[in-house]
């Protein structure tokens, strides 16, 4: 069973650039969720996709954006990047199955400069 | 903006020693879950309580869920250096989709 991948690892942008970052699900896996997470603080919430269409999103702005594609990977897309965008993104996938469980990958660090 | 405010915000104990760890939260929840996070990398999942239950064992790990007060807490029994990470209390609504929300986080340091 393969798990969660993220690429890339690291990555630093100039402020009002464009990211896109990379997930690759967990097989199986039918959902994923994207987070950012600032330094000393725990994840937050971005939104969520199912079946290639967006299933909820936080309190992010619409420069976040993001894609599922039929094989359950998902990209992360943040246009016009700001200073406080400087984060760790991480991606989760899981199952429509109720029980919630997710599985992280390892993030991607963004720093924006 | 967080769900969830745990409790100690750090703590520091010795190997073999039991920590014990708080997580309050605000609204319904289906489940509650506890997840690890080792040197800011990615988040595992340890161990997950439903709204109906009360207590749950995994291991070394024991969580309680007081839905009345809106509280859990996560026992991490004889504890050891590699259990040195932060801890994150996290909850998934009532209803709804699967929108899980990340409390602020414990940050556990077992010295050998």
């Amino acid at each position: 069973e393969t798990g969660v991948t993220q690429s890339p690892t690291h990555l630093i942008k100039t402020r009002g650039q464009q990211v896109t970052l990379r997930c690759s699900s967990q097989s199986g896996h039918n959902t994923v969720s994207w987070y950012q997470q600032a330094l000393g603080q725990g994840p937050q919430f971005i939104f969520q996709y199912y079946r290639e269409e967006e299933n909820g999103r936080g309190n992010f702005p619409p420069r976040f954006s993001g894609l599922q594609f039929p094989n359950y990977s998902s990209e992360l897309n943040v246009n016009a990047l700001e200073l406080d965008d400087s984060a760790l993104y991480l991606c989760a996938s899981s199952l429509r199955d109720g029980t919630y469980e997710q599985y992280f990958g390892p993030g991607t660090r963004l720093t924006v400069t | 903006s967080q769900q969830g405010e745990e409790d100690p915000q750090a703590l520091s104990i010795q190997e073999g020693e039991n920590a014990t760890m708080n997580c309050s939260y605000k609204t319904s929840i289906n489940n509650l879950q506890w997840y690890r996070q080792n040197s800011g990398r990615g988040l595992v999942h340890l161990i997950l309580i439903r709204s109906n239950e009360r207590e749950k064992h995994s291991g070394r790990l024991r969580v309680t869920l007081d839905t009345s007060k809106k509280s859990s807490s996560l026992l991490i029994t004889a504890s050891r250096a590699a259990d040195t990470a932060s801890y994150f209390c996290a909850t998934a609504p009532s209803g709804g989709y699967q929108k899980v929300t990340f409390g602020t986080g414990t940050k556990l340091q077992v010295i050998p």
